[in-house]
């Protein structure tokens, strides 16, 4: 059974980075029939993919239009986690992250994400 | 990329049969068989109901179904319960390796 597990500050001032952790149980971030995601959930967005990050004999990063140019997500195989760093974050960014896998297969990963951390609240604010 | 346009709200009673729509474009839900659909109880983490379009995770009962036509996808709950009530989101492919996921229906079970 995967789990996911987040871990990181609930509260970030404007303009600096928003950094959280996800911790994989079940599963290797190395995973070649795996995609890792973080997605944000807010009243005023609903939910927004933000980005992932795969292993496919190299490792591979996707990000949203909407976050590219300030968004970076990185494996970590010695712990067997990834995370989400945000930079220049705003108000605009107050969400709850979750984190998430989708299932790969045949180069497609159509799978759904079928699991996902227990989520982080962030706020931004000052 | 635009969110996927999802009814605000839908409602219905006990033992109904109610259905979601989630519209795109050609350029998402038009384009590839990789639409899903997440219910989200408040202070949970959402769970995946159905993935490429009409295939249900183990353990999703049978009466979620869904379906696709041209730009629009549709989730049908058959036989409405009260633990039903939730948020319902879609999500596809939206090409160029990204995702896009519906505004979110509130169901509410009367």
């Amino acid at each position: 059974q995967v789990q996911l597990q987040q871990s990181g500050p609930g509260l970030v001032k404007p303009s600096q980075t928003l950094s959280l952790t996800c911790a994989i149980s079940g599963d290797s971030v190395s995973s070649n029939s795996a995609a890792w995601s973080w997605i944000r959930q807010s009243p005023s967005r609903g939910l927004e993919w933000l980005g992932r990050t795969y292993h496919r004999s190299k490792w591979y990063n996707d990000y949203a239009a909407s976050v590219k140019s300030r968004i970076t997500i990185n494996p970590d195989t010695s712990k067997n986690e990834f995370s989400l760093q945000l930079n220049s974050v705003t108000p605009e960014d107050t969400a709850v992250y979750y984190c998430a896998r989708v299932s790969c297969s045949g180069g497609t990963c159509g799978g759904g994400f079928g699991y996902w951390g227990q989520g982080t609240l962030v706020t931004v604010s000052s | 990329q635009s969110a996927l346009t999802q009814p605000a709200s839908v409602s219905g009673s006990p033992g109904q049969s109610i259905t979601i729509s989630c519209t795109g474009t050609s350029s998402d839900v038009g384009s590839y068989n990789l639409v899903s659909w997440y219910q989200h109880h408040p202070g949970k983490a959402p769970k995946l109901m159905i993935y490429e379009v009409n295939k249900r995770p183990s353990g999703v009962s049978n009466h979620f179904s869904g379906s696709k036509s041209g730009n629009t996808a549709s989730l049908k709950i058959s036989g409405l319960q009260a633990e039903d009530e939730a948020v319902y989101y879609c999500c596809s492919y939206g090409g160029s390796t990204t995702w896009v996921f519906g505004g979110g229906t509130e169901l509410t079970v009367l």
